[in-house]
């Protein structure tokens, strides 16, 4: 059984650039999440896909934005990039009918 | 909404000795999951434990089991006979049973194992 990946592990942009995150679901998973942990935080919640839809969204502004292909595969884009999205990014799968979320190892996102 | 919060920020134990870490947690639905995750320096977050609110059985998981009263809404996990792989920053988290994706994660604990 595939884990969760990730891709890049880390990232360096400058303020206003746009970013592209990539996430991989764990096999049988069809669902995906995204959250941001600041540094010594706990992760906030971005946004869930199901069936290449948003279906629910944390308090995270328009900037931010995703896709999820067929074969459950995702994206997270973060336009005009500030200072504060500087954090890891994590992606978690899940099968919609279960409860538990397996995570991947992050993207670590440094605004400069 | 829903928040969780973890009160200790910091934990130490000895080695072989039990720990246990706290959580509450807020909410007016009856229908919810709790999990504990662990996430070590390496950073991936590890999936610990999960209690179903249905169940009044308390889950366990090997050295792991919690505590779950859900009238106080509380959810503590006890980490036994521990070992120095244990050491991490522990998160709790709640997802409501509507929510399929969204987990709302407390500021998490660094456990610390002394040998």
């Amino acid at each position: 059984e595939t884990g969760v990946t990730q891709s890049p592990t880390h990232l360096i942009k400058t303020r206003g650039q746009q970013v592209t995150l990539r996430c991989s679901s764990q096999s049988g998973h069809n669902t995906v999440s995204w959250y941001q942990q600041a540094l010594g935080q706990g992760p906030q919640f971005i946004f869930q896909y199901y069936r290449e839809e948003e279906n629910g969204r944390g308090n995270f502004p328009p900037r931010f934005s995703g896709l999820q292909f067929p074969n459950y595969s995702s994206e997270l884009n973060v336009n005009a990039l500030e200072l504060d999205d500087s954090a890891l990014y994590l992606c978690a799968s899940s099968h919609r009918d279960r409860g538990e979320q397996y995570f991947g190892p992050g993207t670590r996102l440094t605004v400069t | 909404a829903q928040t969780v919060t973890q009160s200790q920020p910091e934990m130490s134990v000895q080695e072989a000795e039990t720990v246990t870490l706290s959580c509450t947690y807020d909410t007016s639905e009856s229908d919810y999951y709790l999990f504990w995750y662990k996430q070590p320096p390496s950073r991936q977050m590890i999936l610990v434990i999960r209690q179903e609110a249905y169940k009044q059985q308390n889950a366990t998981e090997n050295r792991f089991s919690v505590n779950f009263q859900k009238a106080a809404k509380s959810f503590s996990l006890k980490i036994s006979d521990s070992q120095l792989g244990d050491a991490a920053m522990y998160f709790c988290a709640y997802r409501s049973e509507a929510s399929y994706g969204k987990l709302t994660f407390g500021q998490g604990t660094i456990l610390t194992v002394h040998p």
